[in-house]
């Protein structure tokens, strides 16, 4: 299996300030033949199922706000916030979808400082 | 818009069956990839398995000999059996749809949840 290691497992940061979160796998996920990464961020909130916030790395999914981006190539990938609103405290995963069976980051908790 | 509608038992005896099933409305259901994830109690994801409209299936090797996916493309419905389950397998078991006729693509649209608990 592909593991994937998210870093920091918690972040607090201050209301529009930025976060970074940090998503390392085992292996590549970069396909040669499409060189597309696949790789999506989801952001979860108590109570309800993640939600898909950006696929094949840095794609973001319709109706998401700009200040979420995402980026990184091969094994490496970030997930940025630009400006922290108080809406996105949750959790975020990252996930791949590369091998033949899929895999998640452990979540990192992203707080209000 | 695709619609996940997911039900099944909440409470389970340890080395009983789990039985979900997943409805999909509001999209072509033999264009999907179709699959079940769960999450424990305050712990992170796992992805259990995959299917698609005619059968063909991808499943976690850690849970491959208890899980079996199943598909019923008259009624748009997907299922999940895991046999002989245990305390470890305690979660909120989720229903997705993969983004991806191909069988590897992000989980796009989720179901609601449902709770699953194995207590003697």
């Amino acid at each position: 299996d592909i593991v994937m290691t998210q870093s920091p497992d918690s972040l607090a940061v201050s209301l529009g300030e930025r976060a970074t979160i940090n998503c390392k796998s085992s292996q590549s996920v970069l396909f040669s033949s499409n060189k597309k990464n696949y790789l999506a961020w989801y952001q979860q909130k108590p109570g309800q199922p993640p939600k898909l916030l950006i696929d094949w790395a840095s794609t973001r999914e319709s109706g998401v706000p700009d200040r979420f981006s995402g980026s990184g190539s091969g094994t490496d990938f970030t997930l940025t916030i630009s400006s922290l609103q108080a809406e996105d405290v949750a959790v975020y995963y990252c996930h791949q979808y590369y091998g033949d069976s899929y895999t998640f980051g452990q979540g990192t908790k992203l707080e209000i400082k | 818009q695709v619609q996940l509608q997911q039900w099944g038992a909440g409470l389970l005896r340890p080395s009983e069956t789990l039985s979900l099933t997943c409805a999909v409305s509001g999209e072509s259901f033999s264009d999907y990839y179709w699959s079940w994830i769960r999450q424990p109690p305050g712990k992170g994801l796992e992805w259990i398995g995959e299917i698609n409209h005619s059968g063909s299936t991808k499943y976690n090797p850690s849970l491959k000999t208890r899980v079996t996916i199943s598909v019923d493309t008259s009624m748009n419905h997907f299922s999940l059996k895991l046999s002989s389950v245990t305390a470890a397998d305690t979660a909120v078991y989720y229903c997705a749809r993969v983004e991806s006729g191909s069988g590897y693509g992000p989980l796009d649209h989720w179901g609601q949840g449902t709770l699953v608990t194995v207590s003697p």
